[in-house]
């Protein structure tokens, strides 16, 4: 069971937009900043969002972060077929003094 | 560029130990934290540990602590996981990844390196 809890799986159709949730607490989410990654299969993840929702160099405007309270959301608009991975989030739990990823979001573009 | 190139992987029996090395190259290596993550057979990523750039801090997993040490050689741009008492649960790929913005932001990861744990 991940601490930070994300849908298991997402889907849209080419051109349309996503959302994927990412729920914490107060102790994570809550107080301090989330990254997204996507990974592909047999890859190394790769960083999309960081401190809530600054794209890293070279991440197209598609992509975008946010976050409110004890949940952010990563977005992606116009979605492409290239864009079906596994995406995850991460910040540092400051009660456990320990990072925590989401459990992962399977992204299928129909 | 930055560059992580982690090594030491291999099968192990349970109870057993395993040191993995992470060679950086392409920045200022002891200006950065630096964290592994695992990824078992079909999951999804956990973080493991990171250590601070002067190696005074170190932070763990409640899965690996009191097995696992994280360690650091700056003088070697190599950061270090040393694993004992290994279980069948730790089998995984497992990466280091360049901490680069706040609260486990990683720009940079390596390839992964593969430790099985079995009989």
């Amino acid at each position: 069971q991940s601490v930070l809890t994300q849908p298991p799986s997402v889907s849209a159709a080419p051109g349309q937009k996503v959302t994927i949730s990412c729920s914490g607490s107060s102790s994570n989410i809550g107080n301090n900043y989330v990254s997204w990654y996507r990974q592909l299969p047999g890859t190394a993840p790769k960083i999309l969002i960081y401190e809530n929702n600054k794209r890293h160099s070279g991440i197209p405007d598609r992509f975008s972060g946010s976050k409110s309270g004890t949940s952010a959301t990563l977005g992606i608009t116009g979605l492409q077929t290239g864009d079906e991975a596994d995406y995850y989030c991460v910040t540092f739990d400051s009660s456990l003094n320990a990072g925590v990823f989401g459990g992962g979001t399977k992204l299928t573009v129909l | 560029e930055v560059q992580l190139v982690e090594s030491g992987g291999g099968l192990v029996q349970p109870g057993g130990s395993l040191r993995l090395s992470c060679a950086a190259s392409g920045f200022i290596f002891s200006n950065y934290w630096m964290t592994w993550v695992r990824q078992a057979p079909g999951k999804g990523l956990e973080w493991v540990a990171n250590i601070k750039g002067d190696g005074s801090t170190r932070y763990y997993a409640d899965s690996v602590k009191g097995r696992f040490t994280i360690s650091r050689d700056n003088a070697k741009n190599s950061v270090y996981l040393q694993m004992n008492s290994l279980r069948a649960e730790d089998t995984a790929v497992y990466y280091c990844a360049r901490v680069a913005y706040v609260d486990e932001g990683f720009d940079s990861w390596g390839q992964g390196t593969l430790v099985t744990v079995s009989s």
